[in-house]
């Protein structure tokens, strides 16, 4: 199975900080990747897909880039919504695995 | 507007069976491949199990292999989960998540149901 490895676990900056959160695979999985947001209570959501597309409504200061192993997730202007865990998933191979998230906390 | 609503998870106890199933609306549900995706208390999210448009292919994590069966009716644009012989590893709370891309089977899930918790206890 592929084993994603993210880093930072916990992240904490200030509204208006630029953030990078980074999702290691533990083989190529060349663009197959999706990044989600997590908020309590609720359902993951869809942010990125194929690495670096960004889904329909999702406001612009989030991107993704990376190929191959290693996969970033940049927010740009952090802001008080995206307080939130984010989580990383290949969908290169079955089974589909998720990394362990990244919960990103507003100073 | 896409709609996915899980249902069917109450109490059960260790080595007991349950069925949840998710109804989907807004979409032709018979077009796009769906997975079951699920949560523990406070811990993060684990893939379950993936079901082709047709039925075929189907893939299930390790963990539930064996003892877990998805299944979809078209006719009904209805997801189903059949689990047996559970555990207490199993109590989490249940998605059914849409894949993004129809008539792919190489895609990301884009669209969650609110989610049905399934509680494993004696």
């Amino acid at each position: 199975d592929i084993q994603l490895t993210q880093s930072p676990s916990t992240l904490s900056a200030s509204v208006g900080d630029r953030v990078t959160i980074t999702c290691r695979a533990s083989q190529s999985i060349n663009t197959w990747l999706a990044w989600y947001q997590q908020k309590p209570g609720k359902a993951p959501k869809l942010l990125i897909y194929k690495a670096s597309n960004l889904e329909i409504g999702v406001p612009s200061r989030f991107s993704g880039s990376g190929s191959g192993t290693e996969f970033t997730l940049t927010i740009n202007t952090l802001q008080p919504d995206d307080s939130a865990t984010y989580y990383c998933q290949q969908f290169s191979t079955y089974p589909r695995t998720f990394g362990q998230g990244t919960k990103v906390d507003i100073k | 507007e896409v709609q996915l609503v899980e249902s069917g998870g109450p109490l059960v106890q260790p080595g007991g069976s349950l069925r949840l199933s998710c109804a989907a609306s807004g979409f032709s549900f018979s077009n796009f491949g769906m997975n079951w995706v699920r949560q523990a208390p406070g811990k993060g999210l684990e893939w379950v199990s993936f079901i082709s448009r047709s039925s075929s292919p189907i893939y299930y994590a390790d963990s539930v292999k064996g003892r877990f069966t998805i299944s979809r009716d078209n006719a009904k644009n209805s997801l189903y989960l059949q689990m047996s012989n559970l555990s207490v590893e199993d109590t989490a709370i249940y998605y059914c998540a849409r894949d993004r891309d129809a008539f792919s089977t190489s895609s990301c899930p884009d669209y969650w149901g609110q989610g049905t918790l399934v509680t494993v206890s004696s």
